[in-house]
């Protein structure tokens, strides 16, 4: 069944750094979703990305779908304490349509 | 506006106790329904899910079940709890089979 690989597993920042997560796939993708956990929390969807190429960006979240549309990533600049969370992308699969989650980069900012 | 509600927020059972989480939907029709479980520190699990009334998909073979008696109501059961079905399950839901997922508050189980 469709999976993907989320690295890094968890991400240690001191305030004002960056912060990038990556999601891969074996197979071409249709799409990708982004969502965001706070601790403590439920999933929070972000965006979506559908095009090959694609960046999108959220103030100071830039998101971006590779040109083969296997990988992904969501890069954050400048890091708050309010970025703390897990950060988790999220597949579809092509025959069924079910979400399938990668396995989250939990990010931790040290102020 | 559309709204999701899970319930109860946090229990704690017994092992060999039965188990009944509830997940309605309000303002839309017709949803997707999801159910996820979380275990401490991991990822998203998909267990089930429903593309209508009696429609149910399972996708990890478990002493849980899902049963979908309306439309916008999305019922996660077990007859016996295990220690293993502690974690965090979410209830989701979704306008499109590839659209976006709108997450319930989530249900904390301990099963001691």
């Amino acid at each position: 069944g469709q999976q993907v690989m989320q690295i890094p597993q968890y991400q240690h920042v001191q305030e004002g750094e960056d912060f990038t997560t990556y999601c891969n796939s074996s197979t071409t993708l249709s799409n990708i979703q982004w969502y965001k956990q706070r601790p403590g929390g439920h999933p929070v969807f972000l965006i979506q990305l559908v095009k090959s190429g694609e960046v999108k960006k959220q103030k100071r979240l830039t998101f971006q779908f590779g040109e083969a549309k296997k990988n992904s990533s969501l890069h954050i600049t400048a890091t708050q304490t309010t970025d703390v969370g897990t950060y988790f992308c999220a597949v579809s699969s092509s025959n069924t349509g079910k979400l399938i989650f990668g396995q989250g980069t939990t990010l931790q900012v040290k102020p | 506006s559309q709204t999701i509600h899970q319930w109860p927020a946090t229990l704690v059972q017994p092992v060999g106790s039965p188990l009944s989480l509830e997940c309605t939907v309000e303002g839309t029709s017709n949803p997707n329904l999801y159910w996820y479980r979380q275990a401490a520190g991991r990822g998203l699990q998909l267990l089930f899910y429903s593309v209508g009334i009696g429609q149910i998909s399972s996708e990890v073979p478990q002493n849980l079940s899902a049963s979908r008696p309306q439309d916008r109501q999305f019922i996660l059961s077990s007859k016996k709890l295990l220690l293993s079905d502690s974690g965090f399950y979410l209830c989701a839901w979704s306008t499109r089979r590839t659209g976006e997922l709108f997450f319930g508050e989530g249900s904390r189980l301990t099963v001691l």
